[in-house]
């Protein structure tokens, strides 16, 4: 069965704390692999595209990775404005399937 | 780029009224999503359409939803009757496809619902 899994559930960091959120997915065939941001009230906002292992992709102080079991969304030296919830989804080509996870809360305290 | 247009912000309605729930793409996107997304169960994909043609209901949780994209730059979802169970926050997402692989999805703010 396709999922996606992404942890931790929450995360608290100082300010310049740097550390990693993971999404870890089991599909039968990956077409894409998406993260996204979610402020509260907003719908999700796109960050990166990965499609295969090996795959880097970095904007600002944000950098995903992409194995063939998982992916990583590394922060660096993070802001307070960085504080969102971040969103994995994975394209399948088993139907043509479209997966999210449920998030990771990343609150950066100043 | 207005960006997806979701309407209306906020709905409230009692128990066994019927709900229309209402999306404009941005232009040019040839698939069009719609989500619920709740506190439990995070975003859910309920049906997706390309150009204007459902492809895939299978997340649509009961007879009591139904959508339809009757252009390329309208959807509507329909719950008739509501139920409290149904309050969530719906988003409508848009997107295109090059090669065998989708781009990314770009979202609307979203319809937060409440059913008493």
């Amino acid at each position: 069965e396709d999922q996606v899994t992404q942890s931790p559930e929450a995360l608290r960091l100082q300010e310049g704390e740097s550390s990693s959120l993971n999404c870890s997915y089991t599909v039968s065939g990956l077409r894409g692999l998406f993260w996204y941001r979610q402020d509260p009230g907003k719908g999700p906002e796109f960050l990166f595209t990965l499609y295969s292992a090996g795959e880097e992709k970095e904007k600002e102080r944000l950098k995903a990775t992409l194995t063939k079991k998982e992916s990583f969304l590394h922060i660096t030296a993070p802001k307070p404005e960085d504080s969102a919830t971040y969103l994995c989804a994975v394209h399948s080509s088993t139907g043509n399937q479209f997966y999210f996870g449920t998030g990771t809360s990343l609150t950066v305290i100043p | 780029d207005a960006g997806v247009i979701q309407s209306p912000r906020h709905e409230v309605t009692e128990m066994g009224q019927e709900v229309t729930l209402r999306c404009k793409p941005i232009s040019g996107h040839d698939y069009l999503f719609w989500y619920r997304q709740t506190m439990m169960r995070g975003l859910e994909l309920l049906i997706y359409f390309n150009n204007n043609v459902p492809i895939d209901d299978s997340g649509m949780p009961e007879d009591r939803f139904s959508a339809k994209m009757p252009n390329a730059s309208f959807s509507t979802l329909k719950i008739q009757p509501s139920e409290p169970r149904d309050s969530a926050v719906y988003f409508c997402a848009s997107s295109t496809r090059t090669g065998a692989a989708n781009q990314p999805q770009h979202f609307g703010d979203g319809t937060r619902l409440s059913i008493l």
